[in-house]
């Protein structure tokens, strides 16, 4: 079956420092692969997303995610984290069953907090 | 702000009962997706609507029920609920009919607490 692991989660790292988030799945193609964010007590906002192409795709907020087939993984990075990226962090898996509609798969997400 | 709303944004009730949380999507957005986030689930896809018409399904309970109407509100209708069913609700709109094409766009959520 399909499925989306996020193996951290809980993250810390001090303002300024480097941070990789990562993301895994399962599924025989490539799926559809998305990072949203989400701050205490708001909704989801879609960070990056990659469908084909570039296997480095960037987003908003300095974000980046690289997509890597062998390893079926799309981590995210950021160079350098802010006290303002404190959040959680989902990983998401669009994903077509060969029956069935469209299917989007959350992983657990990965709380990050950040040192001053 | 998303642009997207949703009423109520709590709502407290009693098992065995029935609620309908609404959601207006963005204008000009014509596919709405219902999402349920709980602590032991996690967020979990439940269903998308695209232009009135159902387009995908996820993890939706037979008992849960949702609709987009004419004017591309759409509801999410809850029934016989159970404590289980405690969760945030959210909802969101994007332009299209393929949820991996188009971005998504949240709105703050409907805080749902059965007793």
């Amino acid at each position: 079956a399909q499925s989306v692991t996020q193996p951290d989660i809980h993250i810390t790292v001090s303002e300024g420092a480097s941070l990789e988030l990562r993301c895994n799945y399962s599924y025989g193609a490539t799926p559809y692969l998305f990072w949203y964010v989400q701050s205490p007590g708001q909704g989801l906002q879609l960070l990056l997303k990659y469908f084909s192409g570039d296997t480095l795709v960037q987003g908003i907020k300095g974000f980046e995610a690289e997509f890597k087939r062998s390893q079926s993984s799309f981590n995210l990075r950021k160079p350098s984290v802010h006290w303002s990226d404190a959040a959680e962090y989902f990983c998401a898996v669009g994903v077509l069953p060969t029956s069935g509609t469209y299917k989007y798969i959350f992983g657990t997400g990965t709380r990050l907090k950040v040192l001053a | 702000d998303s642009g997207v709303t949703q009423t109520p944004k709590h709502l407290i009730t009693a098992t065995g009962q029935r609620v309908t949380l609404r959601c207006s999507p963005r204008s000009g957005d014509l596919s709405v997706y219902w999402y349920q986030q709980s602590l032991d689930q996690g967020l979990q896809f439940l269903i998308q609507y695209y232009n009135g018409e159902e387009r995908a399904k996820g993890n939706i309970l037979e008992r849960f029920s949702a609709q987009q109407f004419p004017d591309l509100h759409s509801e999410l209708n809850l029934s016989s609920l159970e404590l289980g069913d405690s969760a945030l609700y959210f909802c969101a709109s994007s332009v299209g009919d393929h949820p991996g094409s188009y971005e998504q766009y949240f709105g703050p959520g409907t805080r749902l607490t059965v007793t």
